[in-house]
């Protein structure tokens, strides 16, 4: 297994540009996140998925968009890219349940917007 | 919605002594809680969670602990090493909020030999 899978892994962008992040994951995760890391504010969640359709706002939602049309594929939309964008991007997913709520993390994409 | 704090943001400790990570939250309704841990430009590890119905787990040199009355957990690492040197996030979940894990601001380990 492949893991989470995330592309690109650096991104820069002007002001104003959109960009899609993309996250695939291969371990028939139900639920998959996405998270920004910023120093010293950690990590905060963007929006979520707990399936196939359905899809939810985390903490900081402003400024992205997201759907989840199949089990694997969970890209973050930012339709006009802003500096306070700039960030490293996480997707996580985990199995349905509590019997083990381990989170997968990607391996991050760092975005700057210039 | 809950909040976690996490102190301290930086920790320096030598080698072979033990550190501490405290935690608190704010909604009695939280009931998992993990531990993580990011190497530096790595990605988040989990290294060791906690549930509500257990006050303590140990996994080697790695423990938590959990109060559930005053609503905070802590990591403690005993026997440090150099490659414990990382930045470790607590954080908390709780059923009502489906499956999303609020963090803490994470307190970054420097372990010198």
């Amino acid at each position: 297994n492949a893991g989470v899978t995330q592309t690109p892994k650096f991104q820069v962008l002007k002001t104003g540009q959109s960009m899609t992040l993309q996250c695939a994951q291969d371990m028939n995760h139900e639920y998959m996140s996405w998270y920004r890391q910023d120093p010293g504010m950690g990590l905060r969640l963007i929006h979520y998925s707990v399936g196939a359709g359905i899809t939810d706002q985390g903490e900081v939602p402003n400024g992205y968009n997201v759907s989840r049309s199949t089990t694997e594929d969970f890209p973050l939309r930012l339709l006009s890219a802003a500096p306070s964008q700039t960030s490293v991007y996480f997707c996580a997913s985990r199995k349905p349940g509590t019997a083990n709520e381990k989170l997968f993390f990607g391996s991050g994409t760092q975005l700057s917007v210039l | 919605g809950e909040n976690v704090e996490q102190h301290p943001s930086t920790l320096s400790v030598q080698e072979g002594d033990s550190a501490v990570i405290k935690c608190t939250y704010s909604d009695s309704a939280s009931n998992y809680f993990p531990w993580y841990k990011q190497e530096l430009g790595k990605r988040p590890q989990l290294i060791i969670d906690i549930r509500s119905n257990v006050g303590e787990k140990k996994d080697q040199r790695i423990a938590v602990t959990l109060n559930k009355t005053a609503k905070h957990f802590s990591l403690h690492i005993t026997e440090t090493q150099p490659e414990d040197s990382a930045v470790y996030f607590c954080a908390a979940r709780n059923s009502n909020s489906g499956y999303a894990l609020n963090f803490g601001k994470g307190t970054s380990l420097l372990v010198t030999p």
